[in-house]
């Protein structure tokens, strides 16, 4: 069975720093990997997927991850941090099966000006 | 422009009363799918519909029950049996079953508290 790790249930960053948030999980067969972000009382916008292409994906609002097989991984960072970041970010693997997701617990990141 | 709407997008349930959720989307997708999300639990799913007339129970689908009988909605009953009712719960959708690269698409949710 897939499962997600997502170290870290809040982050806060300064404005204009570096955004890093960690995901880490077991899959039994190749991975499809995908970042979401979701703001208050919203439902989950897509920021980017990894679905064994290149390695290093760029997403919406100048975000990226990296996939690293060896170590399981693939984090999402931002250069630099904005207000607008403010939000909950979900990691997600999908199932062999069905297109069914396993989602982590999420991260909330909050930006300080 | 497409996407999937839920209502209502709050919702109050008293004891031992059934409610249910809406969820219709317009993108013509095959697959739809039920989550509830609990604070820093991330989302878990409840049941999910990869074509019209059939369903399949996810990981937390005790106290709940779902319809597939159009292609656009899936509608979500939360009964008397699911103790613990209160949280957010998102339907999402995806064009088609079996192909794991496809993102799914969500809706802005309902909330859900006991009065």
């Amino acid at each position: 069975a897939q499962s997600v790790t997502q170290l870290g249930s809040h982050v806060s960053v300064s404005e204009g720093a570096l955004v890093l948030l960690r995901c880490n999980y077991s899959s039994s067969v190749p991975p499809y990997l995908f970042w979401y972000v979701q703001y208050p009382n919203q439902g989950l916008q897509l920021l980017l997927k990894y679905t064994s292409a290149a390695t290093l994906v760029k997403g919406i609002n100048g975000f990226e991850a990296e996939f690293k097989k060896s170590e399981t991984s693939f984090h999402l960072t931002k250069p630099s941090a904005h207000m607008s970041d403010a939000a909950e970010y979900f990691c997600a693997v999908s199932e062999a099966a069905g297109n069914k997701l396993t989602f982590g617990g999420g991260t909330r990141v909050l930006v300080k000006p | 422009d497409g996407g999937i709407t839920q209502s209502p997008k709050y919702l109050f349930r008293k004891e031992g009363q059934n409610v249910t959720l809406s969820c219709e989307q317009n993108l013509n997708h095959d697959a739809m799918y039920w989550y509830r999300q609990d604070p820093g639990q991330g989302l878990r799913l409840i049941y999910y519909s990869q074509i019209v007339n059939d369903f399949q129970k996810g990981d937390i689908a005790e106290g709940y029950s779902v319809s597939r009988e159009k292609k656009e909605s899936f509608p979500l009953t939360v009964t008397s049996a699911q103790k613990n009712p209160t949280a957010f719960y998102l339907c999402a959708s995806t064009p088609s079953q079996g192909m794991r690269n496809q993102p799914q698409h969500f809706g802005d949710g309902t909330r859900l508290s006991i009065l």
